[in-house]
Parts: structure tokens; sequence; C-alpha cells
């Protein structure tokens, strides 16, 4: 089946700089990714909608200068956090779909703003 | 307004016990989707249920899609430790549109 490979698992960085997050789809193209936020025993929240050579779409009240994306291809699409603060914590999840089999979703990236 | 009501949000049973997973909403989904998520770990999807009226089963889990396709419901016979986790349905509005995803149920089943 499809596979969505997201990197890292984990990080941890200083509060005032930037991470960067991978998505990639292994075995299928994707013209769309989508980047979900997910707090403690929550479900998932879509921050935006990736779009393979084109400007992402956001959701409301996501801040498009804070969470910076890019898909410069059809298996790649990457997530920044920029200047990372505390708040910032949490657990993204990126996802893709193939056809119309459904949604793939990649395993998460931990993400420790100290 | 939350698009998809999920209820239960929290369930502990003993080991053996049914339960069922509500997924309702008064919006028509093309297709609605049921997903396990294990902590630290991404959402792994269960089933996709697409017409009204339609059950898929899974082993001990069984889905039904709502006449109307408003509404699901998952039923999981003689619950196991291995089936704790995080529930969470999901439901798409049209062809390639965004997935909206119920607030989840967190099932506990103890030996």
């Amino acid at each position: 089946g499809a596979v969505v490979s997201q990197h890292p698992s984990r990080v941890i960085c200083k509060s005032g700089t930037s991470v960067k997050i991978e998505c990639r789809s292994l075995d299928f193209q994707a013209t769309t990714m989508f980047w979900y936020r997910q707090f403690p025993k929550k479900s998932l929240m879509l921050m935006a909608t990736s779009n393979e050579g084109s400007k992402a779409t956001y959701e409301q009240g996501v801040e498009k200068d804070k969470f910076l994306i890019n898909h410069a291809s059809l298996t790649l699409s990457t997530l920044t956090v920029t200047s990372a603060h505390p708040e910032d914590s949490s657990f993204y999840i990126c996802s893709a779909r193939e056809g119309r089999n459904g949604y793939t979703f990649g395993s998460g990236t931990r993400l420790t703003v100290v | 307004t939350q698009l998809l009501e999920q209820s239960p949000q929290f369930l502990s049973i003993q080991e053996g016990e049914n339960l069922t997973v509500y997924c309702n909403s008064s919006s028509v989904f093309s297709s609605l989707q049921w997903y396990r998520q294990e902590p630290g770990e991404g959402p792994v999807l269960l089933v996709t249920v697409v017409t009204g009226g339609e059950v898929k089963k899974l082993k001990r889990l069984t889905f039904q899609f709502g006449d109307a396709r408003k509404d699901s419901s998952l039923h999981i016979t003689a619950a196991q430790p291995g089936d704790t986790g995080l529930y969470l349905c999901a439901g798409e509005r049209g062809g390639y549109s965004t997935l909206t995803f119920g607030k989840g149920t967190m099932l506990l089943v103890s030996p």
C-alpha cells in the first residue's frame, strides 16, 4: 500500500530557531499533501494543504509566515516552523492521498521547543 | 461548530466487553473513514465507507454508514487490550476534498 514517510520523528529545538519537517510519498506521487497539528489526546487539526508547484492553502487562524510550506516535487512537502516558541510544541502529522485509495498518514513529528 | 460529533470521547472497559463509537453530523459526506491512532504514531486507516447503509466488517470491528450518509458507527465485539487507542472518524465532502476529523474516542481496554 501507499507509504508516507515523515522525518524527523522527534526534534527538540531552542526558542527562536527554525525547524524543518519533511513528508515524502515513497511509492506514489502526491500533488497534494496535508499538514495537521495534534495536541495531546485530541484530534487532528488541519493546518494547510500543500500543493505541488504552487502556494499552500492555509486554514483560518494558521500563520502562513510562521508555518512555511514548500511542495517542490511530487513526492516531497516540507513544513518549516520559523522562530519557534514553546507554544509551537506539538505533534505534527502529514498525509497524502494516492488516487482514490484514501489518505495515508506519516508517523508524525513530536516538536518540543525549549 | 464541530462538523463531526464523535462520542463518547473516552471509554474505559474490561477485556471481553462490547462497545460502540458514534460519529454524527448534520452534513452529508461522500465518504467516511475510521482511523486508529496509537501514541506517538500517525493515524492508520481501518475502513472507508461510501454507500449509505453500508456495513463493513474487519474481524471483530463492524462499521456502518448511515442511510443518509450523515453518520457512522464503529462496533467492537469482545474488546482486547490491543484495541486500546484513539479512534478517529473523518469525513470527506466530495472527491478530493479535505478530511474533516471528529474529536476522537480514546479507548482503554484493561485485561
